[in-house]
């Protein structure tokens, strides 16, 4: 089983809806995570980092997160034509030396039509 | 600051020939942090450095692979020889202590 899950997509939406991310992760002791957004052809660039449970907002963009449940996700409201893109969900682990490093799912592909 | 810089942007070699993708991190960023990205696998993280040391390179997928980092501002990842299954797109990524990662354009590497 892979460490951090996504559903791969893609998730189509029309313009103005919510898109809705989700993510689930293995590590009970997992810390931190982060959404990226990463369009075709460009680097991964963070949008969103949670802690705690509950929500947290940023805009348009609304992180969630349930560590019982191991589950964080992404809300995009009002969704536009340029949020289409794939959003990478990661999760810190513990690592050796005492650092925490970041395992990525493999990304949901969120296309937005007008 | 000119974000993390990679350099070539692209590479197109042949099977069996040695490739070196080059890194420039943000300064004063003690991570640094090498990734392969493919359709099939994801974002994989191949190995990370803590202040130039290599902590984990646990995600190289073999001995063909190799990495340094001789200084705070440089690092390489080698691939000798190369083979066409490492097609793909390898990003190098820097960081402060344990806040959020920033990732540099990437090099597409195509081998034939």
């Amino acid at each position: 089983q892979k460490e951090v899950e996504q559903n791969s997509g893609p998730l189509s939406v029309p313009e103005g809806a919510i898109a809705s991310l989700n993510c689930t992760y293995s590590d009970r002791g997992s810390q931190s995570f982060f959404w990226y957004r990463q369009y075709s052809g460009k680097s991964p660039e963070l949008i969103m980092f949670i802690y705690s449970n509950g929500d947290k907002e940023d805009g348009r963009f609304t992180a969630q997160l349930n560590k019982a449940s191991q589950y964080v996700s992404l809300l995009i409201r009002d969704s536009q034509p340029s949020d289409s893109a794939t959003y990478l969900c990661a999760v810190n682990r513990h690592a050796s030396g005492g650092s925490y490093i970041p395992t990525f799912g493999r990304g949901t592909s969120l296309i937005v039509h007008p | 600051d000119a974000g993390v810089i990679q350099s070539p942007r692209h590479e197109v070699t042949e099977m069996g020939q040695e490739v070196t993708l080059r890194c420039k991190p943000i300064s004063g960023h003690d991570y640094l942090f090498w990734y392969r990205q493919t359709m099939m696998r994801g974002l994989e993280l191949l190995i990370y450095f803590n202040n130039n040391v290599p902590i984990d390179d646990s995600g190289m997928p073999e001995d063909r692979f190799s990495a340094k980092m001789p200084n705070a501002s440089f690092s390489t990842l080698k691939i000798q020889p190369s083979e066409p299954r490492d097609s793909a797109v390898y990003f190098c990524a820097s960081r402060q202590g344990g806040t959020r990662q920033y990732f540099g354009p990437g090099t597409r590497l195509t081998v034939t």
